[in-house]
């Protein structure tokens, strides 16, 4: 069982750019979420989905979407990519949205110049 | 809003001294609480968590944790520390509402010197 999977590892993207994160869970969780690990913030909620086809805005939604086609893949992007977005994003999943532990995967260090 | 409140940024400690890292939460209501883990390079990882029940919880590695209602408060605890514990710890809350959204503090570095 590998859990949570995300891609890329890391990715230096020029501004303006459009960009997709990955994120794979095999642990059929009903709920999946997206953060950005800032330095001195911790983690801000980006995006997040309680089941498939359901998705909503977290703390920092501004600039990133989201969708949420089948229950094991919850892709991020981020149609425009700005210098204020560098930063590294991790992907979590729960079995239930409202009660469950959150499961980390490995995160995705992104760079926009 | 519900908010997260880590007091200590940056803890160095010596191996097995006694490690205490202070979280306090606003949220009135039911909540919660967890403890994560990041070591270097790592993601992170569940170190203990509070859902009902007796508010001393144990967790992982020797840690646990106090949940005092009073003070919106859920420290966590060690003992004796060891060289390995250098990581990043970051306490989060969710509570209210039903989309699981957790609300982490700022983070706490510890250090520890062998």
């Amino acid at each position: 069982i590998a859990g949570i999977t995300q891609a890329p590892t890391s990715q230096i993207l020029a501004a303006g750019r459009r960009m997709t994160l990955r994120c794979t869970q095999d642990m059929r969780h009903n709920a999946m979420y997206w953060y950005r690990q800032d330095l001195g913030l911790g983690l801000r909620l980006i995006h997040y989905s309680n089941t498939a086809g359901t998705t909503g805005k977290g703390e920092v939604p501004d600039g990133y979407s989201v969708s949420r086609a089948n229950t094991d893949d919850f892709p991020l992007t981020l149609a425009s990519a700005v210098p204020s977005q560098t930063s590294v994003y991790f992907c979590a999943s729960s079995r239930e949205g409202s009660t469950d532990t959150q499961y980390f995967g490995p995160g995705t260090r992104l760079t926009v110049l | 809003a519900q908010s997260v409140s880590q007091h200590n940024h940056h803890v160095i400690l010596s191996e097995a001294a006694s490690l205490e890292l202070g979280c306090n939460y606003s949220y009135g209501g039911t909540v919660n609480l967890f403890w994560y883990v990041q070591y270097p390079g790592q993601h992170l990882q569940l170190l203990l968590k509070y859902f009902s029940g007796d508010p001393l919880v144990k967790g992982i590695k020797g840690f646990e944790a106090e949940f005092i209602k009073s003070k919106f408060s859920f420290n966590l605890r060690k003992p004796s520390v060891q060289w390995s514990d250098t990581a990043e710890y970051f306490c989060a809350v969710k509570g209210g509402d039903n989309t699981g959204k957790l609300i982490f503090g700022q983070g706490t570095t510890l250090q520890v010197k062998p």
